[in-house]
């Protein structure tokens, strides 16, 4: 299985800075068709789990522009332009590249 | 799109749970439907899914204890869990593909 590595862990943040998470991982993501399936999931407390980003650096319908992702190959980053307090969560990165779909451990973006 | 998982409790180990994911929004026949869990304090691990055609796939730790299937008639993917063990203690995610859509979750506690 493809193993996916996301730093930091912890993320304390000042509201209207940047934040920014990396997430690596142990094989190449790009799928045999040309694109490569890496997604940033967000989860707020009391919400279900929110598709973020898709296919690298593409925004899901709703998903603010102050969220951006980039990378190819093996690292990607996600980046959060000016944090607001609802971006107070857990963020994943997750492949589906390869089967099985593998996730990142979570990062913890929190206000200081 | 709406997903509402239903059928978590706690449950002895050896015993059985049968999960429902109800859809709103769209056909479940018409596109791939996955379980992803969590268990406490760790990572997401996808768990099962079912195709459109109807063929299903499940993780290792899973394998020969789960079974995924859907009825169309009510719009519904269930899990069948038997041979519960406590590592399988989790909060389980009824995901749409392609990974767009997240149930609320429904924990499951496998306990004497």
């Amino acid at each position: 299985d493809i193993v996916m590595t996301q730093t930091p862990l912890s993320s304390p943040v000042t509201l209207g800075q940047p934040a920014s998470i990396s997430c690596r991982s142990s094989q190449s993501l790009v799928h045999s068709d040309g694109n490569t399936y890496l997604s940033w999931l967000q989860e707020r407390p009391g919400q279900p789990l929110r598709l973020l980003i898709y296919k690298i650096s593409n925004r899901f319908s709703g998903v603010p522009d102050r969220f951006s992702g980039s990378g190819a190959g093996t690292d990607f980053t996600l980046k959060i332009n000016r944090v607001e307090a609802e971006d107070v969560g857990i963020y994943y990165c997750m492949q589906a590249t390869q089967f099985p779909v593998t996730f990142g451990q979570g990062t913890k973006v929190e206000i200081k | 799109v709406n997903l509402v998982e239903s059928g978590g409790g706690l449950v002895q180990p050896g015993g059985s749970l049968r999960l429902s994911c109800a859809a709103s929004g769209f056909t479940v026949s018409v596109i791939y439907m996955s379980w992803v869990r969590q268990a406490p304090g760790k990572g997401l691990e996808w768990v099962s899914v079912i195709y459109s055609l109807g063929s299903t796939d499940y993780a290792d730790s899973v394998k020969g204890r789960f079974t995924i299937s859907r009825d169309i008639s009510k719009n519904t993917v269930h899990l069948q869990m038997d041979s519960l063990r406590a590592e399988d203690t989790a909060v389980y995610y009824c995901v749409r593909y392609p990974w767009d859509y997240w149930g609320q979750g429904t924990l499951v506690t496998v306990s004497s």
